[in-house]
């Protein structure tokens, strides 16, 4: 079966203090995994797309990377305005376009 | 940017009503989707549709139904609204088409449901 796990549930950062959020999966045939921000009462926001292990995207403080297994989004010098909700989410290549998403990391950062 | 929109941020209907709820892309979105999100449940998909007049069940299609007359609007249809349906459900749509967004799924703001 398809599953995502993202670890932790919530983090904790002060403002500056870098850190990685994971995010593993099983998956018949990956065809992309993808980052998203959610605020509260709020939409999902896009933030990454990555199609094959090794791959690597970056935006301002983010990084996302790609192995076959899991996934991590590493947040370097993080600011308050980085406090959210992260989710992680898979499409197998089986699936048409659905995703398969994780529970999601609240990471909180404080000044 | 992609544009999704949905047609309520806040809903309060009572029990047994019928209740639609709107979602409107403006990139052309050959796919749509409509989830439900709830705390420790997360993003559960209801129904989704790869085209118009076409549509599929998710994995929790169960009192609900979906309308897709147009290409650029996607209906979700509570028939009889029931309290466990308080919720907050999100509309995306993928397949736009700029390079490299065949497949990333873009949401709108969400609307927030409530059946007393």
């Amino acid at each position: 079966e398809d599953q995502v796990t993202q670890s932790p549930e919530a983090l904790r950062l002060q403002e500056g203090e870098s850190s990685s959020l994971n995010c593993s999966y099983t998956v018949s045939g990956l065809r992309g995994l993808f980052w998203y921000r959610q605020d509260p009462g709020k939409g999902p926001e896009f933030l990454f797309t990555l199609y094959s292990a090794g791959e690597e995207k970056e935006k301002e403080r983010l990084k996302a990377t790609l192995t076959k297994k899991e996934s991590f989004l590493h947040i370097t010098a993080p600011k308050p305005e980085d406090s959210a909700t992260y989710l992680c989410a898979v499409q197998a290549r089986n699936q048409g376009g659905k995703l398969i998403f994780g529970q999601g990391t609240e990471l909180s950062v404080k000044p | 940017d992609v544009k999704v929109t949905q047609s309520s941020r806040y809903l309060v209907k009572r029990t047994g009503e019928k209740v639609f709820l709107e979602c409107v892309q403006d990139m052309d979105h050959e796919n749509m989707f409509w989830y439900r999100q709830d705390p420790g449940l997360g993003l559960r998909l209801i129904y989704f549709s790869y085209d118009v007049k076409m549509k599929e069940k998710g994995d929790i299609p169960e009192g609900y139904s979906v309308s897709r007359e147009k290409k650029e609007r996607f209906s979700l249809i509570l028939e009889s609204a029931s309290t466990n349906q308080t919720s907050m459900y999100l509309c995306a749509g993928s397949g736009g088409s700029g390079k490299g967004r065949r497949n990333e799924q873009f949401f709108g703001p969400g609307t927030r449901l409530t059946v007393l």
